[in-house]
């Protein structure tokens, strides 16, 4: 069956504008999860869905970078004012619960702030 | 809060050697889980360990999770060019509900 998708899978932005990078997770799947990954370094969480709970924010790095998740499904992390710090591939995954279910992660979507 | 470290942070192997790569938590963890991204890839879940002391394996993989659930170990036998790729450990405070992935090891083969 279909994979977690990501688009785009590659943007390039200049310095200031907003973006917004989307996320499918694989249908019935009720947690989904936003990374962030610099190049050569480990995953950064960024924000925690979880089925119609509020969602664990704890990751966001500034008030710059907000998600959401509508109807339980697709989820869309929005950037606004990008920095040249922001350039990264942003991972989304996605899982059948929480806790002791494995995450599928998407392909990314790298993000070039110039 | 909690912080879950791997170590080393690289391996430079050789091929057909054995090596293996650490995974510490601060706190007690309901379960370990293992996954592994290639190069300009994603990554890709490998394992889950549950139990204390529990041990899986995979075929030249071996994983095990400590007594007191605060830490677990990837053993890699007779290492392959195939086995090139970041290992990331991630861990469940036992009373917590979000994974928290560790830095990752990053794997070298010479061949």
């Amino acid at each position: 069956g279909a994979g977690v998708s990501q688009s785009p899978s590659n943007k390039v932005t200049e310095k200031g504008k907003d973006v917004e990078l989307r996320c499918d997770p694989i249908s019935g799947h009720t947690a989904l999860y936003w990374y962030r990954q610099s190049l050569g370094q480990g995953l950064e969480f960024l924000i925690y869905f979880q089925g119609n709970s509020a969602p664990d924010k704890s990751g966001l790095p500034s008030d710059r970078f907000s998600a959401e998740r509508t109807g339980g499904s697709v989820s869309t992390l929005t950037i606004q004012r990008t920095q040249q710090e922001d350039s990264a591939v942003y991972l989304c995954a996605s899982s059948l619960g929480w806790r002791t279910y494995e995450q599928y992660f998407g392909p990314g979507t790298r993000l070039t702030v110039t | 809060g909690q912080q879950v470290m791997q170590i080393p942070q690289y391996q430079h192997v050789q091929e057909g050697e054995d090596f293996t790569t650490y995974c510490n938590s601060s706190t007690t963890l309901s379960n370990i889980q293992w996954y592994k991204q290639r190069p300009g890839g994603h990554p890709v879940f490998l394992i889950q360990l549950v139990k204390s002391g529990e041990v899986k394996k995979q075929k030249r993989l071996t994983f095990q999770f400590g007594e007191a659930k605060k830490n677990s170990s990837l053993h890699i036998t007779a290492t392959q060019t195939t086995d090139v790729g970041t290992y990331f450990c991630a861990g469940v405070k036992a009373a917590g509900n979000k994974l928290t992935f560790g830095g990752g090891t990053r794997v070298l083969v010479k061949p």
